[in-house]
């Protein structure tokens, strides 16, 4: 597609609940990258795809946040156990080869824990 | 540990002024800092980038100046316009090219240039 796609585009779910957040990168972008951002901050780094592979887990908070990208194109983000905190927009990224240079992000879910 | 720290909050600036943002990394490792623009609903936007080789870039309206010693950079719009009004974010990266390019985001700052 023509850019970052990332579905749906709001989410409200309550707490303790199962959610999963889908990306789809730009064709052909083949590192993938989530990040969240929460009200008046930065966006703050979750986790990069290279191809089918998690290259680096480092910024997901904890073993409730999980993603998986299975045929390296398409990324869905999994968080269990929904807590108010996890509350946030969640913002996807593709480069057309890995590296900071050239990310496009999507316009993010904005997930709501009631 | 906050590893880029930006300044000003919030800046309103009249239109045709100057709008500086400043920022401040700590990690030397850092070799590629660019600024986002942001509108409120959308993704952040790649607006200007700059490599720790060079002190100035300019594109347009846009200047990035850096400053290796004092490990700080800043955005600079010229000439500032109401459709400007937006959240930019600094942000910093290592390894270049490589195989990391998770990025280091500021906390923002929100201008709102009055016409």
């Amino acid at each position: 597609g023509a850019g970052v796609s990332q579905t749906p585009s709001n989410k409200v779910t309550e707490k303790g609940k199962y959610v999963e957040l889908r990306c789809d990168p730009i064709s052909g972008h083949t590192a993938l990258y989530w990040y969240r951002q929460s009200l008046g901050q930065g966006p703050e780094f979750l986790i990069y795809f290279q191809g089918t592979g998690a290259a680096d887990d480092s910024g997901l908070p904890n073993d409730r946040f999980f993603a998986v990208r299975p045929e390296g194109s398409v990324s869905t983000l999994k968080i269990q156990r929904t807590e108010r905190g996890d509350s946030a927009v969640y913002l996807c990224a593709s480069s057309l080869y890995p590296g900071a240079i050239g990310y496009t992000f999507g316009s993010g879910t904005r997930l709501t824990v009631v | 540990q906050q590893q880029v720290k930006q300044s000003p909050q919030s800046l309103i600036v009249q239109k045709g002024g100057i709008s500086i943002i400043n920022c401040a990394y700590e990690n030397t490792a850092f070799d590629y800092f660019p600024w986002y623009q942001q509108f409120p609903g959308k993704g952040p936007a790649l607006l200007i980038a700059i490599r720790p080789d060079v002190s100035e870039k300019k594109e347009g309206r846009f200047t990035i100046s850096f400053n290796k010693s004092a490990k700080q950079f800043s955005l600079h719009i010229m000439d500032s316009q109401p459709g400007d009004s937006a959240t930019y974010f600094c942000a910093a990266s290592m390894n270049y090219g490589g195989s990391q390019g998770n990025l280091i985001f500021g906390k923002g700052t929100k201008l709102s240039v009055k016409p």
